[in-house]
């Protein structure tokens, strides 16, 4: 079946550092990639997205780049703030069906906390 | 645009007796899902509803059931608790035509004592 592997956390960093937490996936069909942030309390919010091999996604200084060859899908942030702190979750979605609903197959989470 | 709203935020329940989540979707949006999301773990897929029907379904028990109205709302039952149902349950939302894009609310932390 389809699955998502993240990089266990937390991930500790100082503010300004460079990010990168690590995703891979299986899959059967042709998966859309996503991460998702959660911050404490709260839902899941859609940090960006990519719906083929080579697509880069990004948002607020956050990028990741679907790389079919190696079924990854790596969160990169140049430089992180204290208000970056949250779970992290790599997903993938496969449309089934004939009217193309999908569900989404999340990994476990990455905390991320940066300190000042 | 009020987003996907849950109800009720917290809900804490005795072992064996059943609950109702209540879930509104975005503006525009006719598909809504379910999710389990146990404490430090990834969202687990429950079901998914469109067009009042369940259209897929994760691997859970039947005591996990749901139902979506004609303005789109939804509910998820469970019945008969168990200690490992304590989770936040989380729904999300998305318009038929962009389906891999979901949008999540706020979810309601469920406790079964």
């Amino acid at each position: 079946g389809d699955s998502v592997t993240q990089m266990e956390g937390p991930v500790t960093l100082s503010e300004e550092a460079f990010l990168t937490i690590n995703c891979t996936y299986t899959a059967t069909g042709y998966p859309s990639l996503f991460w998702y942030v959660q911050y404490p309390g709260e839902g899941l919010q859609l940090l960006l997205k990519a719906t083929k091999a080579d697509d880069k996604g990004s948002n607020k200084g956050f990028e990741a780049t679907y790389r079919k060859e190696t079924t990854s899908f790596h969160l990169e942030k140049g430089s992180v703030q204290v208000s970056d702190s949250a779970v992290y979750f790599c997903a993938l979605s496969v449309a089934a069906g004939l009217s193309g609903y999908s569900t989404l197959t999340f990994g476990k989470g990455t905390m991320l906390l940066v300190s000042p | 645009d009020a987003g996907v709203t849950q109800s009720p935020t917290h809900l804490i329940k005795t072992r064996g007796q059943q609950v109702t989540l209540r879930c509104s979707p975005k503006s525009g949006h006719d598909t809504v899902s379910w999710y389990q999301q146990a404490l430090g773990q990834g969202p687990q897929f429950i079901f998914q509803y469109y067009e009042e029907e369940e259209r897929q379904r994760g691997n859970f028990p039947d005591r996990f059931s749901g139902h979506q109205f004609p303005n789109y709302s939804s509910e998820l039952n469970v019945n008969a608790l168990l200690l490992g149902d304590s989770a936040l349950y989380l729904c999300a939302s998305s318009p038929l035509d962009r389906n891999t894009e979901a949008f999540f609310g706020q979810g309601t932390r469920l406790t079964v004592v």
